[in-house]
């Protein structure tokens, strides 16, 4: 059982450049995240989905993008990278509405912007 | 609004020695508490919870936390620590009602010195 897998595992972007990061979970999670972590910061959301077709904005959404088009699948896009978006980006997944259910994290992906 | 304080960003500790890891959070509602480790170029990794009931919490690894709601904290415990715990630590909050987000503190990273 996979759990939540996140590709690509790293990732260099010049400033201006475009990609898409992928977030799969194999659980049957209603429930997806995308943080970033940076330094000293601990892990801010980015955007959220509670269910397939539905995204949400979290704490830094600024500069990114979701989508959830199927249920296993949620995708992070930056339409034009900026070097403040290099970080560690991760992905969970939650079973479902129950907050007392934990999130189950990917291993992240390190993106930097030069 | 949640917020997270993880007192002391680093904290060494001698191998056998008890683990302290300090986390106190901000909430109008008790919220449900967790504590994550995350491992070097790993996603973070559920240590335990505490959502209702027994407010003392045992989790993996021989961890154990215990929610105070009189000081609204939710310190990390261990009573004799080992090399394979040096990591960096996570403390969590999720409110009880909405989407349940995580909020997290900015973590602290624990060095084991044999």
């Amino acid at each position: 059982n996979a759990g939540v897998t996140q590709t690509p595992k790293f990732r260099v972007l010049k400033t201006g450049q475009s990609m898409t990061l992928l977030c799969a979970q194999d659980m049957n999670h209603e429930y997806m995240y995308w943080y970033r972590q940076d330094p000293g910061m601990g892990l801010r959301l980015i955007h959220y989905s509670v269910g397939e077709g539905t995204t949400a904005k979290g704490e830094v959404p600024d500069g990114y993008n979701v989508s959830r088009l199927k249920k296993q699948n949620f995708l992070l896009g930056l339409e034009s990278a900026a070097p403040s978006q290099t970080s560690v980006y991760f992905c969970a997944s939650r079973i479902g509405f129950l907050g007392n259910q934990p999130q189950h994290f990917g291993d992240g992906t390190r993106l930097s912007i030069l | 609004a949640q917020s997270v304080t993880q007192l002391g960003s680093h904290v060494s500790v001698s191998e056998g020695a008890l683990v302290l890891l300090r986390c106190n959070y901000s909430s109008s509602v008790p919220p449900y508490l967790f504590w994550y480790v995350q491992y070097p170029n790993q996603g973070l990794q559920l240590l335990l919870k505490y959502t209702t009931g027994a407010t003392l919490v045992k989790g993996i690894n021989g961890f154990e936390a215990e929610f105070k709601k009189s000081e609204t904290s939710f310190h990390l415990t261990k009573p004799s620590a080992h090399m394979s715990d040096a990591a960096e630590y996570f403390c969590a909050v999720s409110p009880q009602t909405g989407a349940n987000n995580l909020f997290f503190g900015t973590g602290t990273r624990l060095t084991v010195i044999p």
